[in-house]
């Protein structure tokens, strides 16, 4: 009954490879979002979608595109993965867009050998 | 431009102890400011949040309190516990959109001595 779950937990994989995070939320909520955590703890936001519709797109490198097939959902795919991609990745949503608490899943580690 | 930080890096306190951990932030005209707890492996968890028509606001245990005049928020953990060892995130929204966009600060590392 995780509230929001991110798939797969851990994932290792070669500079230019292509991989994708899967997101998914059972609270009802329309606004979903991604962020990045850096070796510093620091966290950063790249997207948000509300009800399908991308919101946010900050300056992020166009290798990295997320998908929402229905507001349940938001997935983030990265093409050429690079060295400077490792860290770890979370999803969150809220209730809808705006001055709202955003629930986090506990996170996708990506490490670039 | 937008930041937000901490003031302290890490705090140790000792079990039973009230924590005050603090925050400033530069954009004066934020709207809503909350706070976030992560533990190690996990994501960062919802603590309390405030906007900014208020300038105190109470949960379980914790209190958080924004100063608008020097910018300044901090979460107050009353009584703590191990449980509560964690890094703590402050995060504001610009008051420039009504994205949901969350600017975070560094984190502060609450280590608990028991």
């Amino acid at each position: 009954d995780t509230a929001v779950s991110q798939t797969p937990k851990y994932l290792v994989t070669q500079m230019g490879n292509d991989k994708s995070i899967k997101c998914e939320q059972n609270l009802g909520h329309d606004t979903m979002y991604w962020y990045k955590q850096d070796s510093k703890k620091f966290l950063k936001i790249m997207f948000s979608y509300n009800n399908k519709e991308l919101i946010i797109n900050e300056t992020v490198p166009n290798r990295f595109s997320p998908k929402s097939p229905d507001k349940a959902h938001l997935n983030l795919h990265i093409n050429s993965l690079e060295l400077g991609d490792s860290a770890v990745y979370f999803c969150a949503s809220s209730e809808r867009q705006g001055n709202q608490p955003q629930h986090f899943g506990d996170g996708t580690r990506l490490s670039i050998l | 431009g937008e930041s937000v930080g901490l003031h302290l890096p890490t705090l140790s306190v000792q079990e039973g102890d009230n924590s005050i951990i603090n925050c400033a932030y530069s954009n004066s005209a934020s709207d809503y400011f909350i706070w976030y707890k992560q533990e190690s492996g996990k994501g960062p968890q919802f603590i309390i949040d405030i906007r900014s028509n208020m300038d105190k606001r109470q949960g379980q245990r914790v209190t958080v309190l924004l100063n608008k005049t020097v910018k300044h928020l901090s979460l107050q953990i009353a009584a703590t516990q191990p449980g509560d060892s964690a890094v703590y995130f402050c995060a504001e929204t610009p008051v420039s959109s009504n994205t949901g966009k969350l600017i975070f600060g560094q984190g502060t590392t609450l280590q608990v001595k028991p």
